[in-house]
Parts: C-alpha cells; sequence; structure tokens
C-alpha cells in the first residue's frame, strides 16, 4: 500500500494567489480528515470527510479556506486568495474505522505564502 | 482550557533509560487515546492506542490510561537515539471521530 500520497511536498506563492493542495487517501479507507500544523497551534483540524461528505468543518479558518472530496480517491484544499498567516504545514490522513484505530497521515505539504 | 494538554519538554534522557511521557485531557466522554512519534520535518506517525484502563505493552513501549483521572501517560524503556523525536497525545471523544491533539514532548536521547 502506498499509504496516503499529498502533493505538492513543497509550495511556495505570493500572497494573495490560489494554492490547491491535493490528497489522495489509502484505499478503502472511508475517513479523510485534513490538519495544519504550525509551532504556535499545534496540530488543528481543519475538516473531515465521511464517505466523500463534509461532516465538521468548523476548523476552517476562513472563507478564503474549501475543501472538496469528489470521489473516494482524491480530495482538495484550495485557498483563495492565500496570506502569509496561512504558512504551515498541512497534512492529510485516512482511516477506515473512523479514529478508533488511529490515522494514517501523508507526508504533509509545507505551505508559505510571502 | 485547552482539550489535551502534554508537558512540552524538551525531556532530555540517557540512553537506555526510561522516559515517560504524560498527558491529560478534559473531557470525560473520551474514550480511545492515541500516541503519535513525529521526527523533525516528518509526519505523525501511530505507535501505540489504548481504549482501556490499565497497562498496554508493545516492545519497549508502554501505555497506561487511568479514566477516573482522565490520564493517559506512555513509558520509553531503554531509550534509544533513535527515539528521539516529538510524541503526540491524541484523544478522541464518544461519537466522534475527530482526534484532539496535544501540543507534543519532545524527547531527546543522549548517547
Amino acid at each position: 500500500d502506498a499509504g496516503v500520497i499529498q502533493s505538492p511536498r513543497h509550495e511556495v506563492t505570493e500572497m494573495g494567489q490560489e494554492v490547491t493542495l491535493r490528497c489522495k487517501p489509502i484505499s478503502g479507507h472511508d475517513y479523510l480528515f485534513w490538519y495544519r500544523q504550525t509551532m504556535m497551534r499545534g496540530l488543528e483540524l481543519l475538516i473531515y470527510f465521511n464517505n466523500n461528505v463534509p461532516i465538521d468543518d468548523s476548523g476552517m479558518p476562513e472563507d478564503r479556506f474549501s475543501a472538496k472530496m469528489p470521489n473516494a480517491s482524491f480530495s482538495t484544499l484550495k485557498i483563495q486568495p492565500s496570506e502569509p498567516r496561512d504558512s504551515a504545514v498541512y497534512f492529510c490522513a485516512s482511516s477506515g474505522q473512523g479514529s478508533n484505530y488511529g490515522y494514517t497521515f501523508g507526508s504533509g505539504t509545507r505551505l508559505t505564502v510571502v | 482550557q485547552k482539550e489535551v494538554e502534554q508537558n512540552s519538554g524538551p525531556l532530555s534522557v540517557p540512553e537506555g533509560a526510561i522516559a515517560s511521557l504524560n498527558c491529560t485531557y478534559s473531557d470525560r466522554g473520551s474514550q480511545s487515546f492515541f500516541w503519535y512519534r513525529q521526527y523533525s520535518g516528518k509526519s505523525p506517525e501511530l505507535i501505540m492506542f489504548i481504549y482501556s484502563n490499565g497497562d498496554k505493552e508493545d516492545g519497549r513501549f508502554t501505555a497506561q490510561l487511568n479514566k477516573a483521572s482522565q490520564y493517559v501517560s506512555l513509558l520509553i524503556r531503554d531509550s534509544q537515539p533513535s527515539d528521539s523525536a516529538t510524541y503526540l497525545c491524541a484523544v478522541n471523544t464518544l461519537g466522534d471521530y475527530k482526534l484532539s491533539f496535544g501540543a507534543g514532548t519532545t524527547v531527546t536521547v543522549r548517547a
């Protein structure tokens, strides 16, 4: 199993630009989570999906953030327009039994907004 | 009040010693407890989970859960330099599938 695959690994963009982060969960996993990690705030849950349906988006910081899961093997997190304070590592994780057996994380996308 | 609290460290232990990491949580409805290890620049990796009060051992790692005290700990026996990492405690609540993470404890094992 290739694990959770995220792309790109690194993204540097200018303030105001649109950024799209991508995630492919582990095949058969029905839960997908987007987290953001910073030194100041640690790991924060942004949104999670069950069977491609968004269940809880209360962690999405602003309307500038949006996430989609058009099918069981693909999800995107979009920031438009991006701001310097969005700079962080964004992790995607998937789980096959909700969180009862923990998550498997992807390698993350390090986003820098200048 | 933060949902999951950990001592940030750093916790420095000599090689071969026991490293003891602590975690407290605020929600009494929490039912599942996880320990993740995160090396610098890498993603979190699940190393242990525990659901019932008491101890659970896996190799050199032992997780301890006390729901009455809302306390979960991780012991690393015979610590090795390769154990140097940040250890994240995570908790989920009954009926909810999202995990809440603590800030992590950074462990350094001195050779």
